[in-house]
């Protein structure tokens, strides 16, 4: 499968406790994005990657949340400290960076409870 | 107002009919357009960019109307398994970054 994967496809935790998400973009992509994603809403953008540069943060990313494309490849989103508002579905996305176009490629998304 | 503005529905309709879903969003400088679909429980996936001359794909047909800034997908001969949500997905900053999503429109489509 050459699609976008993410890891875990689902995290039950409780509130207090640190969680990691990773996800693995479309090989050659050099963009990827997180988004979250609540019960009866759109995505909502959290930041994004152009290779391994952080290049633009929501302010929905508290400093509790950090995102981080090392080697600009993988990515992890880490949540420290979870509170019940994180519970959400966390979509990473990818797409080649072409100017003319942003189309982007989702995973299946990591579903977090916190209770 | 909402960037990007959807009637969240549903929309119910028979098997066979035609369907419409407009969309509406908040900057003018806009480059990018998407409708996604997103079936329950699962991640959104690309239905059709949409172009300024508008597009068809098969059943599926887009139009922009960058005038009204308003953005519409028509669907023809519904199918049971177009049921799904679609969400309009706009790049709002016009420089190939963030995507900005409605919060979609639902579509049952029943026998």
């Amino acid at each position: 499968d050459t699609g976008v994967s993410q890891d875990p496809r689902h995290k039950i935790t409780k509130r207090g406790q640190n969680v990691t998400f990773r996800c693995d973009p479309i090989s050659e992509h050099n963009r990827l994005y997180w988004y979250r994603q609540t019960l009866g809403q759109g995505p909502e953008f959290l930041t994004y990657f152009q290779n391994e540069a952080q290049l633009e943060k929501s302010r929905l990313l508290s400093d509790r949340f950090s995102a981080e494309r090392p080697k600009g490849s993988f990515s992890t989103l880490e949540i420290q400290r979870t509170e019940q508002g994180d519970s959400a579905m966390y979509l990473c996305a990818s797409s080649p960076g072409l100017a003319e176009s942003n189309e982007q490629f989702f995973g299946p998304g990591t579903r977090l409870t916190v209770l | 107002r909402k960037e990007v503005e959807q009637d969240p529905g549903p929309f119910n309709v028979p098997e066979g009919a035609t369907v419409a879903f407009n969309c509406t969003y908040s900057n003018s400088a806009s480059q990018s357009f998407f409708w996604y679909r997103q079936d329950c429980r699962k991640e959104p996936k690309l239905l059709m960019s949409v172009y300024s001359s508008g597009n068809e794909d098969g059943r599926f047909t887009a139009q922009l109307n960058r005038a009204s800034q308003y953005i519409s997908l028509l669907i023809r001969d519904s199918k049971l398994s177009d049921s799904a949500t679609y969400l309009c997905v706009v790049d709002l900053t016009g420089t190939a970054s963030k995507l900005t999503f409605g919060t979609g429109t639902r579509l049952q489509v029943t026998l």
